[in-house]
């Protein structure tokens, strides 16, 4: 069990350019959720997928944001334009659903925009 | 909507001591309750969750969580802190489908005095 992988683990980038991170859940997970986490405050809700599809998105994740599972395994999740106020902490989790009922984090994607 | 109150920022506690923290939850109906740690570098890691039942909840690490519906409390205790236990903790809350998104306070920062 190789657990939820991330990467980037961390990115640097300038104001206005796109980045995509990509996360790798439990292989048998078919849950896949993203969350995002500032300095000093809990992981907020961005979005998740059952399989492929895209079930729930949060209002905190503006037009510039953009999450694909394409094949129901692995996702990214790409910010274009990036702002300041993207700079974060950027957290995958999986889950199983109806068997686990956990959802297991990823060691997250650090986002620093300059 | 749901919504998580951890009202201690920082709690600082000597090792062997007891230790309590709290949490406020606010949900319509049942709700899912969760409590993860996050160390420093270290991805979320769930310590316990309530779904149903025995309202006092025991989990890893030797720490326990009790269920007071009429409160909406979900308080995090522990007989005896360790320095490993130096810590952020964060309690969640899901909705009624198990394996839905999770709402997290914004975390409570335990500090262990040698």
């Amino acid at each position: 069990d190789t657990g939820v992988s991330q990467d980037p683990r961390h990115k640097i980038t300038k104001r206005g350019q796109n980045v995509t991170f990509r996360c790798d859940p439990i292989s048998e997970h078919n849950r896949l959720y993203w969350y995002r986490q500032t300095l000093g405050q809990g992981p907020e809700f961005l979005t998740y997928f059952q399989n492929e599809a895209q079930l729930e998105k949060s209002r905190l994740l503006s037009d510039r944001f953009s999450a694909e599972r394409p094949k129901g395994s692995f996702s990214t999740l790409e910010i274009q334009r990036t702002e300041q106020g993207d700079s974060a902490m950027y957290l995958c989790a999986s889950s199983l659903v109806g068997a686990t009922n956990e959802q297991f984090f990823g060691p997250g994607t650090r986002l620093t925009v300059l | 909507a749901q919504s998580v109150t951890q009202p201690d920022i920082h709690i600082t506690v000597s090792e062997g001591a007891s230790l309590e923290l709290r949490c406020n939850y606010s949900y319509g109906a049942t709700p899912y309750l969760f409590w993860y740690v996050q160390s420093p570098g270290q991805g979320l890691q769930l310590l316990l969750k309530y779904f149903s039942g025995d309202t006092l909840v025991q989990g890893i690490k030797g720490f326990e969580a009790e269920f007071k519906r009429s409160q909406s409390s979900f308080n995090l205790r522990k007989p005896s802190v360790h320095w490993s236990d130096a810590a952020e903790y964060f309690c969640a809350v899901g909705r009624g489908n198990r394996d839905d998104k999770i709402i997290f306070g914004k975390g409570t920062r335990l500090h262990i005095l040698p």
